[in-house]
């Protein structure tokens, strides 16, 4: 089945520093793959997506890249702030045969900024 | 726009009680989602509806189930609680045959305790 692998956490970073959040696919069609971020208490925002190989999601000063021959999205961003600090999670969604889709979650990163 | 919503944001049950809980989707969104968060098991993917009909399901008992209205407005229920079932339950909604390109978007949860 579908299954994604996501960099185990939590992860503790000084401000400005760079950040990278790993990120492995499995799935048997040709998947969207989604990184969304969870603050406390919240529910999850999707902070960026990527729909085709090769195609780079970007937003807020992340980025990922679809890269189909890794099955890979690993997540980064280049100088990271305090109020980075949230839950982040890889997922992916596949069109069945049947044409059912459902997400597909990591199990989510921890990110904490220290000033 | 208005996001998702859902209510109630908390909820405490006893166990062997039933629970029903509310997720108004986007305006003109038509497909709406069900996932449980726990810190076990992470983001489950537990149904999906549209246009009032159930499209696809995830590994969980008869104990959970759902319902969509004509107003795309959905509500998923829990009977017979277990201590287990102490979980953010998050609604998503989408617009069908665009989730690719615009992903899905989430409530901020109900957060169930059952004791």
């Amino acid at each position: 089945g579908d299954s994604v692998t996501q960099m185990e956490g939590p992860v503790t970073l000084s401000e400005e520093a760079f950040l990278t959040i790993n990120c492995t696919y499995t799935a048997t069609g040709y998947p969207s793959l989604f990184w969304y971020v969870q603050y406390p208490g919240e529910g999850l925002q999707l902070l960026l997506k990527a729909t085709k190989a090769d195609d780079k999601g970007s937003n807020k000063g992340f980025e990922a890249t679809y890269r189909k021959e890794t099955t890979s999205f690993h997540l980064e961003k280049g100088s990271v702030q305090v109020s980075d600090s949230a839950v982040y999670f890889c997922a992916l969604s596949v069109i069945s045969n049947f044409g059912n889709e459902k997400l597909t979650f990591g199990t989510g990163t921890r990110l904490t900024i220290i000033p | 726009k208005a996001g998702v919503t859902q209510t109630p944001r908390y909820l405490i049950k006893t166990r062997g009680q039933q629970v029903t809980l509310s997720c108004s989707p986007i305006s003109g969104h038509r497909s709406v989602s069900w996932y449980q968060q726990t810190p076990g098991q992470g983001l489950q993917f537990l149904f999906e509806y549209f246009s009032e009909t159930q499209r696809n399901k995830g590994n969980f008992p008869g104990r959970f189930s759902g319902r969509q209205f004509s107003n795309s407005r959905s509500e998923m229920n829990v009977s017979t609680l277990e201590l287990g079932d102490s979980a953010l339950y998050l609604c998503a909604s989408s617009l069908t045959f665009d989730r690719a390109a615009s992903g899905y978007t989430f409530g901020s949860g109900t957060r169930l305790t059952v004791v």
